[in-house]
């Protein structure tokens, strides 16, 4: 059973902060990684997309992946109240069909 | 900007009864996915339809479910007969081919509750 994890929180942290979300995945072959946020009863919105090892960087946001240990992670700099919410970490399948794999969510409280 | 869209926003029927969940995806896009997340819970990969067939669906979507591209722009989500477990938001993504990236597009979903 091919699965992600990620912490649930609630990650609580003051505004202006760096908010640190971590996922791992269990399967080798999964080629690409995705950080969405969801508010509630709300569809997934794509924050980042990583595909190599390393750091990329969007703004506010960093997400860094590390293939060896099966690890990524999300950097919030600079937290904002509105940037508060559940924010899901998903992987492709190792598979030819691209679906995605998704973790449970790190719920992020930014307090004012 | 083009978007995935779907009807109706929300969706309540009786138990045993079905439902058909509507999703018109981004134009040029070849691939399609339902996905759904009971509430509380993961989002979960329920089918992906390319070149007007199915090419893999989960253990979920048993003999109930059913999809559909009945034209051009639609792509459908047949339940049969609904059952209590299946209140969830369910979301449609669309993928295009040839894509430089794995950016699969997501539609507001659609929330089903069935009493």
């Amino acid at each position: 059973q091919k699965e992600v994890e990620q912490n649930s929180g609630p990650l609580s942290v003051p505004e202006g902060a760096i908010a640190s979300l971590n996922c791992t995945y269990s399967d080798r072959g999964s080629q690409s990684f995705f950080w969405y946020r969801q508010y509630s009863g709300k569809s997934p919105e794509l924050i980042m997309s990583i595909y190599s090892n390393g750091d990329k960087e969007d703004g506010r946001f960093t997400a860094q992946l590390n293939k060896a240990s099966q690890y990524v992670s999300l950097l919030i700099r600079d937290s904002q109240p509105s940037d508060s919410a559940t924010y899901l970490c998903a992987v492709t399948d190792g598979g030819n069909n691209r679906k995605l794999i998704w973790g449970l969510g790190t719920s992020l409280a930014v307090n004012p | 900007e083009p978007e995935v869209t779907q009807t109706p926003s929300h969706q309540v029927t009786q138990m045993g009864q079905e439902v058909i969940l509507r999703c018109v995806p981004i134009s040029n896009h070849l691939y399609f996915y339902w996905y759904r997340q009971i509430l509380g819970q993961k989002v979960e990969f329920l089918v992906s339809f390319y070149n007007n067939e199915i090419s893999e669906k989960s253990e979920i979507f048993d003999d109930q479910f059913s999809v559909e591209r009945p034209d051009g722009s639609n792509f459908t989500l047949k339940i049969r007969s609904t059952k209590l477990e299946d209140s969830a938001m369910y979301f449609c993504a669309s993928y295009p081919q040839g894509a430089s990236t794995d950016t699969q597009y997501f539609g507001p979903g659609t929330r089903l509750t069935v009493l």
